[in-house]
Parts: structure tokens; sequence; C-alpha cells
């Protein structure tokens, strides 16, 4: 069965960019889509397709997939961005990546 | 606005059934198609199953094919999962959620725009 596979953690520094990677054969070729999680809430969609931005998602957060690996990148990190990040793609079925734990430090 | 409100979990011992439902507003619900997500306790997301808008495509993950059942009814604007034989492996919180591909199938674009709360099943004796 397809894989994704994600960091467990990173960390960052207010005001600086945070890199979550998600990787997976030839993941260039597939969709991806990417989610954050707070503790106690639903996951909320924040890129689609790669690159598209939901509405209501900041312009701080963007995306890309290339080769083996997609990479959300959010630039200025906030405080409130610190959650759990999950990556999504379709294999046959819908996969979730294992999700990567975003520390604001 | 869009609202998913799932219900019908609890505490049940394993080998037993359960069926979930989920309520849609906010959307024309016969649009799109229609998912459920499950998240064990302090674990990541796991895609349950998913049905297309008129119910021509259903799908399921291997971890729940032969136990578990998705449904919809349109004309209700629910969704539902009815889950059998379940196990101690099951015990997650279900998440209803939508579609976000204006087309009524799920696919290689398929992203989940809306969540519900979701609605904690517990398998245990």
């Amino acid at each position: 069965s397809y894989e994704l596979t994600q960091a467990p953690s990173v960390s960052v520094s207010p005001g600086q960019t945070a890199s979550i990677t998600c990787s997976g054969d030839k993941l260039g070729q597939k969709y991806v889509s990417w989610y954050h999680q707070k503790p106690g809430q639903s996951p909320v969609l924040v890129i689609y397709q790669d690159t598209k931005r939901p509405s209501g998602i900041p312009e701080r957060f963007s995306g890309s997939n290339s080769g083996n690996t997609a990479t959300l990148t959010i630039s200025g990190t906030q405080a409130m961005d610190e959650a759990d990040y999950f990556c999504q793609a379709w294999d046959s079925s819908v996969v979730f990546g294992g999700g990567t734990k975003l520390t604001v430090l | 606005e869009v609202q998913l409100v799932e219900s019908g979990g609890g505490l049940v011992q394993p080998g037993r059934s359960l069926r979930l439902s989920c309520e849609a507003s906010g959307f024309t619900f016969d649009d799109y198609a229609m998912h459920w997500v499950r998240q064990a306790p302090g674990k990541g997301l796991e895609w349950v199953s998913g049905i297309s808008w008129h119910s021509d495509r259903i799908d399921y993950a291997d971890s729940v094919k032969g136990r578990f059942t998705i449904s919809r009814d349109n004309a209700k604007n629910s969704l539902y999962l009815q889950m059998t034989s379940l196990r101690a492996e099951d015990t997650a919180l279900y998440y209803c959620a939508k579609d976000a591909k204006l087309s009524g199938g799920f696919d290689m674009m398929t992203s989940f725009d809306y969540w519900g709360l979701g609605s904690l099943v517990t398998v245990s004796s």
C-alpha cells in the first residue's frame, strides 16, 4: 500500500519560515492536500491540489510538490500556527501522512 | 454556513455493531461526495470510506472492508456508517468530511474542505 512519510516534529521561531515535508513514491505525480489540526479541534484544509489555498486561509501558507516530496511552507510563522499538520494524497484511495507536530518557540 | 454533525458513537463491546450518522447543512448535499475519516486517540488521520453523490461509487479502507457499510440519504442530507464486528482497534473519533470537489465523485483530486466535530467510538469489553 502507498505510504506518505512525514517527520514527527518541526520547530520554528516566530516570524521565521517553517517547512513541513511529505514524501512518497512519485508523489509529484499526485495531488497533495494539507491540513492542520489544533488540540481538541477538527482538521482544517490549508492547501489542496498542491498549491491552492481555500478561502480564509492566510497567504503565509503555501505548497509545492515535485519528485517524491511535497512541501508545506509557512512564511512568517505565528504562534497560532502551532498544530499538527497532515498531508494527504490519492493512490487508489485516500492516504494520509502520519503527521508533523509544528512547535513555534 | 456548512455544518456537519455526527452522532451515534458510544461504548460498544467487541464483535457488536454501531451506526454513525452525519447530518449536513449549509450546502447542496447531493452535489458532493462524502467521507468518513477516523482518528485513534493520540494518533493520525485514517480515511475509512467514501461515497459519491448518487452512491454509484463506494470505497473502503482495507482495515474496514467487509465490516463497515457507508450509505447516504440525499433527501435527508445525511451520511451513515454502519459498523459491524467491531474490534478494539476501531476505537477512534470518527469524522464526517465533505469532499471539496464539485462533481459528486472522489478521485485523485479529492480533499476534505469541511469536517464535523466527530463522534467517539470506543470498543471495549
